[in-house]
Order: C-alpha cells, then structure tokens, then sequence
C-alpha cells in the first residue's frame, strides 16, 4: 500500500521568506500524481500544486513550486515570499494509476505559521 | 468558495442520536467522496460515489450510512456513533473517480462532536 510521510509536524516562516516543507512517500508504481493541498482556517482544503511523476521538470504555480526527486521518493513544496494568507496545514497527497490505486492517499499535515 | 456546500457546519450529537451531514455541488462532478479528518491522522477515505453508484467503502462501520440520490448530493447519515467518531467531515468531488490528475474540490466540513 501506499504511504505519504511529512516529517515535520509544524513549521514556521518570517513574512517574505522562504521555506521548504518536506514529503516522502513509497509505492511500486512508476506512473502516478503528487499532489500538496493547502487547508486555511477556514477547513476548505486548496489544491496549491501538482506534479505528474513521468514529467522530469518540476511543476510550479507563482510562488508555490517542488523540489521533486522520483529516485528518492521525495516531494518537497517551496514557499518563496511567505505571505499572512499562506498560513495554513499543508497535505501532501500521492494518487496511482493502476487500478484500485486511484485513490488519494494523504500525509498527517504540516502546520505552517507566518510570523510577520 | 470551492463549489462544495457542507451542512451544518458543526454538529454535536448524542450517542443515541440520529444525525445527518449533507453535501452539495454545483461544478457538474460526477464523483464525490467522503473523508474523515481526525486530529495528527493522515485523511481517511471512507466512500466513493461515481454517477450516483457507490464504487468504494473503505470498511467504515455500519452506523455510518451514505446515500447519493443524484451526482449533485452526498448525504451522510449517522447514528448510534461513538466518542471517537468525532472528526472532521469532509466532502469532494470531481469530474470523474478515474481520472488520476484531477484535483478534488473540496468542502469546508462538518465539525462533529459525539457526546
């Protein structure tokens, strides 16, 4: 079965600076999806980036972009200018192709504080 | 506003109540899901529902009882629940269950509280 590892229960981040939230995960599948949802105070759960695992460059979306590293089985989000809004819990989340492995499969979250 | 509605917003409920959470979407979705978010635990999947048929149970206990009577609206019905069912209800839904690259939308939540 599938497993998705984040290692660090809580971080924190001075406004404008940047920071790396990490995510490790294990499967026998070659092809599959990464996913890093953001979850705000407000409990709605934000895809904020995703990367297909047969693609080699790293996906990015404005300030949210991954380090993502298919040997290592490594999946890291990088937050670059933190801002007050990007407070949240960040899931990180793997979902295969082959059958009956579609379903998404979630870390425990880590909680994200901006200091301002 | 992701286009997923969740009712109540919290809930708080006896063990021998009986209850029900409520989902609703309006994105043209075809599958929808149930999740339970406890404290320090990975999100756990509990059903799948794809063109209102139910695809998976993620061995969740009888006294949790889904129901989708179109692609537009999850229900979950609860009854005789225990101090630990209290969670996190969360409902989503996407275009289609098998599509892998998809995102799920995501609803803000039904707070639970079993007393």
């Amino acid at each position: 079965a599938q497993t998705v590892t984040q290692s660090q229960p809580e971080m924190s981040v001075q406004e404008a600076e940047t920071v790396t939230l990490s995510c490790t995960y294990d499967t026998s599948e070659s092809d599959y999806y990464l996913f890093w949802y953001k979850q705000p105070p407000s409990r709605q759960m934000i895809l904020v980036i995703r990367q297909e695992a047969y693609k080699q460059q790293n996906a990015t979306e404005n300030r949210f972009s991954v380090n993502f590293q298919k040997a290592a089985k490594s999946f890291s989000l990088k937050i670059s200018d933190s801002q007050l809004g990007d407070a949240a819990m960040y899931f990180c989340a793997y979902r295969g192709t082959n059958f009956g492995n579609e379903k998404l499969t979630f870390g425990t979250g880590t909680r994200l504080t901006i200091i301002p | 506003e992701t286009g997923v509605t969740q009712t109540p917003r919290h809930l708080v409920m006896g063990m021998t109540n009986k209850k029900s959470l409520k989902c609703e979407q309006h994105l043209g979705h075809n599958a929808m899901y149930w999740y339970k978010q406890s404290a320090k635990k990975p999100l756990e999947l509990m059903f799948v529902y794809n063109f209102k048929e139910q695809t998976e149970n993620n061995s969740v206990p009888s006294r949790f009882s889904p129901e989708c009577p179109n692609s537009s609206h999850l229900f979950l019905h609860l009854h005789t629940l225990q101090p630990e069912d209290s969670a996190l209800y969360l409902c989503a839904s996407s275009r289609g269950r098998r599509a892998t690259n998809e995102k799920l939308f995501f609803g803000s939540g039904t707070q639970l509280s079993v007393l």
